[in-house]
Parts: C-alpha cells; structure tokens; sequence
C-alpha cells in the first residue's frame, strides 16, 4: 500500500526566509503527486500537482516542488515566505483515483 | 463559482448521540467525497461517490457511519451512534470527475466533539 511520510510536524521561520517542507512517498511505481494548504478554519486548497514531464513544478502563491524519483521525495520550497503562508501543509499521493495524505507539517512565520 | 458548502460548522455531543453532517458540492461535480481528519493526521477518505452511487466505501466504519448522495448532488454523513473517538473534522470533497487528474475543491469542514 502507499504511504506518504512528511517528516517534519512543525517548522517555524522568519518571514522574507525561504521555506522547504519534506515529503516522502513509498510506492511501487510513480503516483500522482500533490500539496495542499489548510490555513485555520478552511478547507484543503491545492498548491500543486505533479503527473509526469518536468519534474520542477509550479503551483500558486509562488511555491513550488521537486519531484526527485531516486529519492522518492516531492519536497515544497518557496524563496521568500509571507506571514499569511502560516499554515498547516499536506504532500498527498495517487497511484489511482484516490488520495492518501501525510500527517502534515505546520508552518509558524514569525516577524 | 460558489465553493463546497458544508453545514454545521462545528458540533459538539454526547457519546452514543446521533449527528449528521450535510455537503453542498460545486455545481456540476459529479464526485463527491467525504473525509475524516483527526487532530494531528492528515484526512483520511470514508466514502466516494460518482453521482448518487458509491464507488468507494472501504473505509467507512459501517456499523456507525453512513452516507448517501440522493439525485446525484446533495450528501449527508451520518453517525449513530458517536463515540470519543469520532471526534474530528469532516470534510467533503468534490470533482468534475473520478480520477486524479481531477482536482478536488474541498469545503470548509464540520469540526465534530464528542463529549
């Protein structure tokens, strides 16, 4: 079965700083590959996806990831984090039609 | 575009109550899912429907929980009866279609506290 291991549950940093969430997956063959964001009281928004092609990919709100198979990571940076990226952050996969997600990382930005 | 609406917000009862939460999806999603997300846990998928009918129901603790999607827009998840380990949030899901290509747009959530 697939699972997805986002190592880090709470990483605080500096607001202009850059951020890198990790993301680990164990899976027979290449999934579809996906981060959302939670921010309090809200539902999951999708940040990006991966599918195949480029392994660099380019989401929303100036983050983006990293698809490296021989590590089977899908890590999340942006260059310089805002105070509103504060957040809760979910790396998901789908070998299918269905999504598994990590447990989650929570991003605190301080001043 | 209006988003997924869900109803209540927030729910607190008693163990062995009944709840039932209600999902409004995006015009025209065929897909709807539920899922439950424990506090620390990422969500975890109870049940998928395609229109009024479930394609996925595997980890839906059936002797408690059900569901149901009637014509095909419209979802309620109930519990009877509720226990403390119940309490989490509830969110549903919906897509224009199954498959992961898909994207799905999820709703606010019902935080659910059972007492």
């Amino acid at each position: 079965a697939q699972s997805v291991t986002q190592p880090d549950i709470h990483i605080t940093v500096s607001e202009g700083a850059s951020l890198e969430l990790r993301c680990n997956y164990s899976y027979g063959a290449t999934p579809y590959l996906f981060w959302y964001v939670q921010s309090p009281g809200q539902g999951l928004q999708l940040l990006l996806k991966y599918f195949s092609g480029d392994t660099l990919v380019q989401g929303i709100k100036g983050f983006e990831a990293e698809f490296k198979r021989s590590q089977s990571s899908f890590n999340l940076r942006k260059p310089s984090v805002h105070w509103s990226d504060a957040a809760e952050y979910f790396c998901a996969v789908s070998p299918g039609d269905k999504l598994s997600f990590g447990a989650g990382t929570t991003v605190t930005v301080r001043a | 575009e209006a988003g997924v609406a869900q109803s209540p917000r927030y729910k607190i009862i008693e163990k062995r109550q009944s709840v039932a939460f209600w999902c409004n999806p995006i015009s025209g999603h065929a897909t709807l899912y539920w899922y439950q997300q424990i506090l620390g846990q990422g969500p975890k998928l109870l049940i998928q429907f395609q229109n009024n009918g479930v394609v996925d129901d595997s980890q839906l603790p059936k002797d408690r929980f059900s569901a149901e999607r009637l014509k095909g827009v419209d979802s309620t998840l109930k519990i009877q009866p509720a226990k403390l380990e119940d309490s989490a949030v509830y969110l549903c899901a919906s897509s224009l279609g199954g498959g992961s290509s898909n994207e799905q747009f999820f709703g606010p959530g019902t935080r659910l506290t059972v007492l």
